[in-house]
């Protein structure tokens, strides 16, 4: 069964010093990985998603997420944290079994961004 | 940008009463999902749905719960009688042709007294 597992339920960072939101997969096969983002009282955002193309992937607002599979991780990063990125982050696997691709959600980590 | 939209945004209703929550998604796409999130938990799959029918059904979507697609763009999730644990956050979501892409709406606060 397909899983995931956010290393970390809060995360706080000063603005302008890199973020890491850390999250490991669980998968019988080569997994589908997606980073969405909550802002308060807002609904789920695409920042990202990795497909088995290139491992190092590019999302909105200078997000990224490397794809290491020795390390079954998805790691999402940005260099330099804005006081914008202050908000629920999550870690998502589609589950493709059942061949229309339910996503399992990891706990999600609330990242705190301090002046 | 084309978006999903969701009504109401929040919602009070009595323990045994129906529900109706509405979606609109994305206007092109074909594949349907509804999801919840009870609060201090995980974001958890409830169903999705394809070519008018469910593909598939979570657990926790019993008999209680149904989905239908009335018209051309409305989507929605009826909750014949509501229970106190059904208060949760209730997202729509859509995806086309790349179906594994899933965008989702701002959701409907469902409390339940």
């Amino acid at each position: 069964a397909q899983s995931v597992t956010q290393l970390d339920s809060h995360v706080s960072v000063s603005e302008g010093t890199p973020v890491l939101l850390r999250c490991n997969y669980s998968s019988s096969y080569s997994p589908s990985l997606f980073w969405y983002v909550q802002h308060p009282n807002k609904g789920l955002q695409l920042l990202l998603k990795y497909t088995s193309a290139a491992t190092l992937v590019k999302g909105i607002n200078g997000f990224e997420a490397e794809f290491k599979k020795s390390e079954t991780s998805f790691h999402l990063t940005k260099p330099s944290a804005h006081m914008s990125d202050a908000a629920e982050y999550f870690c998502v696997v589609s589950d493709r079994a059942g061949g229309y691709n339910k996503l399992i959600f990891g706990a999600g980590t609330r990242l705190a961004v301090h002046p | 940008e084309p978006e999903v939209t969701q009504t109401p945004s929040h919602q009070v209703t009595q323990m045994g009463q129906e529900v109706i929550l509405r979606c609109v998604p994305i206007s092109n796409h074909l594949y349907f999902y509804w999801y919840r999130q009870i609060l201090g938990q995980k974001v958890e799959f409830l169903v999705s749905f394809y070519n008018n029918e469910i593909s598939e059904k979570s657990e926790i979507f019993d008999d209680q719960f149904s989905v239908e697609r009335p018209d051309g763009s409305n989507f929605t999730l009826k909750i014949r009688s509501t229970k106190l644990e059904d208060s949760a956050m209730y997202f729509c979501a859509s995806s086309g042709s790349d179906k594994e892409t899933q965008y989702f709406g701002p959701g409907t606060r469902l409390l339940v007294l």
